[in-house]
C-alpha cells in the first residue's frame, strides 16, 4: 500500500502563507492525492484533492510536482482557524485508506 | 443536511462486555469505513466496506466486527471488548470510487475500563 511522509508539524505566521509538503514516492498511476485535516475535537475534513494537475478551491491549492512523488498544500492567507493537523493521503477508489501521522500546522497571531 | 451520524458519542464500559457503535450516513454513499485514532499513532482503518454485504479489513481489524446489511448504516461491533480497544472512532463514507471525497462522523469515544 502507497504510503505518505511529512513533516511532523509547521509554524506559520497568521495572514502569511503556509506551504505544506507531503512525499509519496511509491504512487501508482491511479492514485488520487487528498488532503485533509482536523481540528481538535472534531473528525476529519476535506480540503483538496488532485490526480496530476494543479487544484485550487477556496479553502486551498495543491501543487502536484510533474512525477507525482510529492505534492504541496499552499494555505494562501493562514489564519487562526487553520491551526489543524493537516494529513496527505492517496486513495485508489476509497478502498483500503492509510492515514499517516500528518502535519500539526500552528498558527501564531 | 448531508451528514454522518454515529451513536453513542461517549461510552464508559468494562472489559468483555459487548457493544455497538453504530453509523449512518444520509448520502447514499456506497462506500463506508471505521477508523480508530490513538495518540501518536494517528487514524488507522479497521473495516471497510464497499457496498452492501461488502466488507473487507483495514489495517487493524482484530476485535472488532462489522456489518452492512442496509446501504445507510454500518455498524462496529465490539463482541468482547478489551482495555486496549479504548480509542477514538470515526466512521467515514464517500461515493467510492477514484478520487471520491471521503465524509467523517463526528466520532465516539469509547472508554474499556
Amino acid at each position: 500500500d502507497a504510503k505518505t511522509t511529512q513533516p511532523n508539524s509547521m509554524e506559520s505566521n497568521e495572514e502569511e502563507p503556509v506551504h505544506l509538503p507531503c512525499n509519496h514516492s511509491t504512487i501508482s498511476g491511479t492514485d488520487y492525492i487528498h488532503w485533509y485535516r482536523q481540528l481538535p475535537s472534531q473528525g476529519p475534513e476535506y480540503v483538496i484533492h488532485g490526480l496530476t494537475s494543479n487544484v485550487n478551491n477556496r479553502m486551498a491549492s495543491l501543487a502536484i510536482a510533474e512525477d507525482r512523488k510529492s505534492s504541496t498544500l499552499i494555505l494562501h492567507r493562514a489564519t487562526l482557524r487553520d491551526a489543524a493537523v493537516y494529513y496527505c493521503i492517496l486513495n485508489t477508489g476509497g478502498f483500503k485508506t492509510i492515514f499517516g501521522a500528518g502535519t500539526r500546522l500552528f498558527v501564531k497571531a | 443536511e448531508a451528514q454522518v451520524t454515529q451513536n453513542p458519542r461517549y461510552l464508559i464500559t468494562v472489559t468483555g462486555k459487548k457493544l455497538t457503535v453504530t453509523c449512518s450516513q444520509n448520502m447514499n454513499h456506497e462506500y463506508m469505513s471505521w477508523y480508530r485514532q490513538d495518540p501518536g499513532l494517528g487514524l488507522r482503518q479497521i473495516y471497510y466496506s464497499m457496498n452492501v454485504e461488502v466488507t473487507d479489513k483495514g489495517d487493524v481489524p482484530e476485535g472488532y466486527k462489522v456489518s452492512r446489511k442496509e446501504k445507510r448504516n454500518f455498524p462496529l461491533i465490539l463482541e468482547s471488548p478489551s482495555p486496549n480497544q479504548t480509542s477514538l472512532y470515526f466512521c467515514a463514507s464517500s461515493l467510492g470510487r477514484a478520487g471520491e471525497t471521503q465524509y467523517f462522523g463526528p466520532g465516539t469515544r469509547l472508554l474499556v475500563l
